[in-house]
């Protein structure tokens, strides 16, 4: 079955403090990952995908497919880094149905 | 500027009514998608078009339907009301099936 796993529901770290937001999926294919945000009173919006290797906001997250995880990292949290994290995944076959994992609150403290 | 809207933000019913939420969109995308956020489950997909008169289920469509007319609007059904839908439902759009998806504001919908 295809499944996103963040184990986290929340994390807490203070300002400049590295940041690893997890996620680990399953699915036997090669999927494409994402990482949506949703900041207090906002829209949910993409972060960044795996294909287009960029970082976004100083955060970066590497494909592993050997241990299936996309996790996301940051060297040194900001407060307005606050918000909520979802990890998706869409199958191959250009369908774009995502699947979400059940979403991390990051939480900057100052 | 093209954007996503949906109506209403806020909703309140009662057990058996039928509700439609409204989700329309100004960027001429063939693709639109239906989600359903719950804690502990993000979001989860119910249904999602990829132009008119093409509509598909999703992982949680039991009890829902939606119908294309239009490139611009894909309207979310729930035939009969049930405590379980209670729940926040977003829209989203993409010019193509596995581009980045642009997602609406989220009706906040409560079934008594």
């Amino acid at each position: 079955a295809q499944r996103v796993t963040q184990p986290e529901k929340l994390l807490s770290v203070f300002k400049g403090a590295p940041v690893e937001l997890k996620c680990n999926y399953s699915y036997s294919g090669s999927p494409e990952l994402f990482w949506y945000v949703q900041y207090s009173r906002q829209r949910l919006q993409l972060l960044l995908r795996h294909i287009s290797r960029e970082s976004i906001k100083g955060f970066t997250a590497d494909l592993n497919k050997g241990e299936t995880s996309f996790h996301l990292k940051k060297p040194f949290a900001q407060e307005e880094d606050s918000a909520m994290y979802y990890c998706a995944l869409t199958p191959s076959g250009n369908t774009g149905k995502l699947i979400f994992g059940q979403g991390t609150t990051l939480q900057v403290k100052p | 500027d093209a954007e996503i809207t949906q109506s209403p933000r806020h909703k309140i019913t009662e057990t058996g009514r039928q509700v439609t939420l409204a989700c329309h969109q100004t960027w001429n995308h063939n693709n639109m998608f239906w989600y359903r956020q719950d804690l502990g489950h993000g979001l989860r997909l119910i249904h999602y078009s990829y132009g008119v008169q093409d509509t598909n289920k999703g992982e949680v469509s039991d009890g829902y339907s939606v119908s294309r007319s239009n490139t611009e609007d894909l309207p979310l059904t729930l035939e009969s009301a049930a405590s379980s839908q209670t729940s926040v439902y977003f829209c989203a759009s993409s010019e193509a099936p596995a581009d980045t998806q642009y997602f609406g504001p989220g009706t906040r919908l409560t079934v008594l």
